[in-house]
């Protein structure tokens, strides 16, 4: 089946540049999303990109899509406090005329330190 | 507008025994989704809803697993024989509609069997 896999941990420097990378085996993947969970929170969608794009870029979020080897980035500009949290990646092989699914990653724990 | 609200936010039950978990959808969307988040893990697909009807439940674990949406908008996930191993967090999301690309998480249901 799909598989998505992400490093556990990162530590950065306030301030710092702070790069989650994520890979997955699925080749149908078709939209590819980046999540957010804070401590006893929800998930909340942070930015997706579709397949056919190499690149998206929003406010202080870039992620960046390498088709061919199926890896995925989230890095964050100017990392804040407020930004220590567990980012998810996900996939799904999108459908219109179906459920669309998501498999998560287990997770990166990012922690920004002042 | 109101997002995705799920009751109970926590439950602890006895083994052996019978839960209800209740989500509430964001009004208007026809989708619907639930996952179980296990500790230090990702979340994992249990069962998508398009209306009323469970169009795929392929993630469900076993048939003490169960999932209704009677009218389209509040889905309850029932548990029966309830095991230590069912202890996890529950979470739903829903979308505007089948084939759409984005879903809205709920905080999720902490399930607690001891």
């Amino acid at each position: 089946g799909e598989d998505v896999e992400q490093s556990l941990f990162l530590s950065v420097r306030e301030g710092d540049s702070s790069v989650i990378n994520c890979t997955y085996t699925d080749s149908s993947s078709t939209y590819l999303y980046w999540y957010k969970q804070e401590p006893g929170a929800g998930l909340q969608l942070l930015t997706y990109i579709f397949s056919n794009m190499d690149m998206k870029q929003d406010q202080r979020l870039t992620v960046l899509l390498n088709k061919k080897d199926k890896h995925l980035s989230l890095r964050i500009a100017d990392t804040q406090t407020g930004d220590s949290a567990i980012y998810f990646c996900a996939e799904t092989a999108y459908s219109n005329n179906a459920g669309n699914m998501l498999t998560f990653g287990g997770g990166t724990r990012l922690m920004v330190k002042p | 507008g109101a997002g995705v609200s799920q009751t109970p936010s926590n439950k602890v039950t006895e083994k052996g025994k019978y839960v209800e978990l209740r989500c509430d959808p964001i009004s208007g969307h026809t989708a619907l989704y639930w996952y179980r988040q296990s500790l230090g893990q990702g979340p994992e697909f249990l069962i998508y809803f398009q209306g009323t009807g469970a169009a795929d439940d392929s993630g469900l674990p076993n048939d003490r697993f169960f999932a209704v949406r009677p009218e389209g908008s509040v889905s309850t996930l029932k548990i029966q024989r309830t095991e230590r191993g069912d202890s996890a967090v529950y979470l739903c999301a829903s979308s505007p509609r089948q084939g759409s690309y984005e879903q809205y998480f709920g905080p999720g249901t902490r399930l607690t069997v001891t």
